[in-house]
């Protein structure tokens, strides 16, 4: 079965300084990975997704991750973080069918 | 045009009441989808429509009755709905080939209450 798994529900970083975001998860198959952001009461955006192409994905944003295979990580990082950039974040693994497997998201909180 | 809009965007019923949940797409996208999504919770999956035709059912309630009348439209049929279903009720889409097939484009939601 594949899961993923969000380390940390709430995340304070001050302006400026480094988003990091940990996401780890298990599959048995190369998986297909997605970072997806919600702003208060919006819908799900795509950040990014890796595809098994490059392990350092660029999103949108100035959002990035790198999957690692050794240690099952696919972590969101982000070198500067903004106000806007207070949101929920959810990590999901494809499963290969229709259903996307969420993460229990991480609030991800900016001080100014 | 990569925007799924959905109606209304809140919607307060009760619990004998008949209401339904609308969304639409024009990105030509064969798979859609209804996520039901408490507060501080991930969506849960509750439909999936691939052609039009019914894919998914997460064994949801009899109470709620999707449709997909056709590759642009879904619609969500609620009825005698308890207060528990009180959630935000969130619709997307996406291709159903390629490597693309699973990246979703979700809606903004309805915020639906049950009294």
């Amino acid at each position: 079965a594949q899961s993923v798994t969000q380390l940390g529900s709430h995340v304070s970083v001050s302006e400026g300084a480094l988003v990091l975001l940990r996401c780890n998860y298990s599959s048995s198959v190369p998986p297909y990975l997605f970072w997806y952001v919600q702003y208060p009461n919006q819908g799900l955006q795509l950040l990014l997704k890796y595809t098994s192409a490059a392990t350092l994905v660029k999103g949108i944003n100035g959002f990035e991750a790198e999957f690692k295979k050794s240690e099952t990580s696919f972590h969101l990082t982000k070198p500067s973080a903004h106000m806007s950039d207070a949101a929920e974040y959810f990590c999901a693994i494809d499963t290969g069918g229709f259903k996307t497997i969420f993460g229990a998201g991480t609030r991800l909180f900016v001080k100014a | 045009d990569t925007e799924v809009t959905q109606t209304p965007k809140h919607l307060v019923m009760g619990m004998t009441n008949k209401k339904s949940l609308k969304c639409e797409q024009h990105m030509g996208h064969r798979a859609m989808y209804w996520y039901k999504q408490k507060a501080k919770k991930p969506p849960e999956l509750m439909f999936v429509y691939s052609y039009e035709k019914l894919s998914i059912n997460e064994s949801v309630p009899s109470r709620f009755s999707p449709e997909c009348p056709n590759s642009s439209l879904l619609n969500l049929h609620l009825h005698a709905l308890q207060p528990e279903d009180s959630a935000l009720y969130l619709c997307a889409s996406s291709q159903d080939q390629g490597i693309a097939k699973n990246i979703q484009y979700f809606g903004a939601g309805t915020r639906l209450s049950v009294l």
